[in-house]
């Protein structure tokens, strides 16, 4: 069956300008994740959702970075202001179970690169 | 806090050597364990994970990982490297009271093999 897919798969944009970042989990899969990785870093969590509630944002940097999840099943990331910083790999996950015993199963990412 | 070391960044194997991948977790509590490999411009995949039955976990591709609690490690090992198992691999963790299941990545190592 279809794996997580992310899109776009690259994305180039301005300081200061808006972006989105879109997820599509595995069909089913009610727990679904986000996690930024850094060049040269490993993933890093950003979100958690279970069903369309964000369960878990303790890991957003900052007021400026947003998700929804609004039907329980895409996601999208939203990032306000973007700052340079912000250039890593957006990495989404989506799992059957939630907690730890669950196989988290993750999409090819979205590269945000900000000039 | 949670967290996780991988020693070394890099490794290098020559074809048909012992690969060694070592991890170690912080907390005294066991978290459940987990290996990925993530190959040049695909996503993250599951290798194995340990839950709390055997410690020695078995996984894909000839992998498997022993858990030692008075070591607090999650070493991975395969008998006899491939050239295809030139990849970055991360160790990662999940907090067993946390429902969500968040994972907490290690810095990556990366694994080449020399023919």
């Amino acid at each position: 069956g279809a794996g997580v897919s992310q899109t776009p798969s690259n994305k180039v944009t301005e300081k200061g300008k808006y972006v989105e970042l879109r997820c599509d989990p595995i069909s089913g899969h009610t727990a679904l994740y986000w996690y930024r990785q850094s060049l040269g870093q490993g993933p890093e969590f950003l979100i958690y959702f279970q069903g369309t509630g964000a369960a878990d944002d303790s890991g957003l940097p900052n007021d400026r970075f947003f998700a929804v999840r609004p039907e329980g099943s895409v996601s999208t990331l939203k990032i306000q202001r973007t700052e340079r910083g912000d250039s890593a790999v957006y990495l989404c996950a989506s799992s059957l179970l939630a907690g730890g015993q669950g196989t988290q199963y993750f999409g090819p990412g979205t590269r945000l690169t900000v000039l | 806090a949670q967290s996780v070391t991988q020693l070394g960044s890099h490794v290098s194997v020559s074809e048909g050597a012992l690969v060694l991948l070592r991890c170690n977790y912080s907390s005294s509590v066991p978290p459940y364990l987990f290996w990925y490999v993530q190959y040049p411009n695909q996503g993250l995949q599951l290798l194995l994970k340990y839950t709390s039955a055997a410690t020695l976990v078995k996984g894909i591709n000839g992998f498997e990982a022993e858990f030692k609690k008075s070591e607090t490690s999650f070493h991975l090992t395969k008998p006899s490297a491939h050239m295809s198992d030139a990849a970055e691999y991360f160790c990662a963790v999940s907090d067993r009271s946390n429902q969500g299941g968040k994972l907490i990545f290690g810095q990556g190592t990366e694994l080449s093999v020399k023919p």
